[in-house]
């Protein structure tokens, strides 16, 4: 059973252009989170998602965030006009159930350069 | 805001040496998890402890939770070069209606050889 796979590892992104980072969870888990971490920093929660609906966004700015978990394919974190306070390393993890009763499985992240 | 702060922020040990590492919350919790990261990777769950629990093992891993402090150690034995890495404390329960990780900032923890 593959882990949580993330890509791109690296990306490098001009101001003012889009980002896009993946998402595919462990197999058989419909709980994804995405999370952000600055360098020397712990990790920042961005948003929870199930199967096509998000549960909780409430660590996502408000502009230019976006977060979805269709039905099929990979949950897709995306940052319009990326500006360079956006550089950071993005973490998505995965969970078969409710966080109460379980663990989250992470990705290796991807990470954004914003130059 | 943050809920888990660890403490020490970097502690330094020569191998064979216990490594303690300390973490205070502050709300009510269903579980609270350390995590360890390697420089550059992704996190690596280590060990889960429930709110109804005080202590539990894993190998050269022993976590302690006193709810009623809201804090929780792990004590790494007889550490290793391949240790070294950052640990970090993560609480997870029903806050505000819905439930996530909740992480701390961290210890780098370096043992030398």
């Amino acid at each position: 059973n593959a882990g949580v796979m993330q890509n791109p590892r690296h990306l490098v992104r001009r101001r003012g252009q889009e980002a896009r980072l993946r998402c595919s969870p462990m197999k058989g888990h419909s709980h994804v989170y995405w999370y952000r971490q600055l360098p020397e920093e712990g990790l920042k929660f961005m948003v929870y998602l199930q199967k096509e609906n998000i549960i909780d966004e409430s660590g996502m700015p408000k502009e230019r965030f976006s977060a979805e978990f269709p039905k099929e394919g990979p949950s897709i974190l995306r940052i319009q006009q990326v500006v360079r306070g956006d550089s950071a390393a993005y973490f998505c993890a995965s969970s078969p159930n409710y966080l109460m009763n379980t663990e989250a499985f992470f990705g290796q992240g991807t990470r954004l350069t914003v130059v | 805001s943050q809920q888990g702060e660890e403490d020490p922020q970097a502690l330094s040990i020569q191998e064979g040496e216990n490594a303690t590492m300390n973490c205070s919350y502050k709300t009510s919790i269903n579980n609270l998890q350390w995590y360890r990261q390697n420089s550059g990777r992704g996190l690596v769950h280590l060990i889960l402890i429930r709110s109804n629990e005080r202590e539990k093992h894993s190998g050269r891993l022993r976590v302690t939770l006193d709810t009623s402090k809201k804090s929780s150690s792990l004590l790494i034995t007889a550490s290793r070069a391949a240790d070294t890495a950052s640990y970090f404390c993560a609480t997870a329960g029903p806050q505000g209606g819905s439930e996530k990780l909740v992480f701390g900032k961290g210890t780098k923890l370096t043992v030398n050889p």
